[in-house]
């Protein structure tokens, strides 16, 4: 089973440009999510989708990110225009739920490193 | 609110040591509590899960079992290989299904042979 991919693995831009990082989650996963992973701290999320509807997107900085999911399979996460304490490593997960246990599967991230 | 802490690192340990590292959490409600682990230039990979208290997840040698007493979920391995050189994030979900995962800080460890 292909896993979670995330494209592209690494980005350098210069502030107050944009970038856009895009997410194929696993087949049949209904909910996605976007985490981001600033260095020597766990991720926090950032959105999470069900299908193609936006579920939680209470911690996104929505002046400056978006993030859609056409169709409910990918989707994409934008930053414009980016600021230095965007650099960090943006994570996509996938889910499936069994049993009522919400097992998340995440991609290799993107790292953004923003100078 | 939900909220998970995890000791702090580097943990430096030499090949077949033994290994804990310790975990709580605070939240509402009984949740799903999961050990992921980072390899160096990697995403997160699921190492295990315990989805209700006493239950025991396991998976290549490491253990962790869901306290909820205690409100734990300690990892331990009994011999540690070098290979086993990671980030490990304790973390969990509330057990309505959906939600999303809540982290700790992580824990850096190095096995040196």
């Amino acid at each position: 089973e292909a896993g979670v991919a995330q494209s592209p693995r690494y980005k350098i831009i210069e502030k107050r440009q944009s970038v856009a990082f895009w997410c194929n989650p696993i087949s049949g996963h209904a909910t996605l999510y976007w985490y981001q992973q600033i260095l020597g701290q766990g991720p926090k999320l950032l959105i999470q989708f069900q299908n193609n509807g936006v579920v939680d997107d209470s911690q996104l900085p929505k002046d400056r990110f978006s993030a859609e999911r056409l169709k409910g399979v990918d989707s994409t996460l934008k930053i414009q225009p980016a600021k230095l304490e965007d650099s960090a490593v943006y994570l996509c997960a996938s889910s499936l739920v069994v049993a009522g246990v919400d097992t998340q599967y995440f991609g290799p991230g993107t790292r953004l490193t923003v100078l | 609110g939900n909220s998970v802490t995890q000791m702090e690192g580097p943990v430096t340990l030499s090949e077949e040591a033994f290994l804990t590292i310790n975990c709580t959490y605070t939240a509402t409600g009984y949740p799903s509590l999961f050990w992921y682990v980072q390899y160096p230039g990697e995403g997160l990979q699921l190492l295990l899960k315990a989805t209700k208290a006493d239950d025991k997840g396991s998976n290549k040698g490491f253990e962790a079992t869901y306290r909820k007493e205690t409100t734990s979920f300690h990892l331990e391995k009994g011999s540690v290989q070098v290979s086993d050189s990671a980030v490990y994030f304790c973390a969990l979900t509330t057990n309505s299904g959906n939600t999303p995962l809540v982290f700790g800080k992580g824990t850096r460890l190095s096995v040196i042979a």
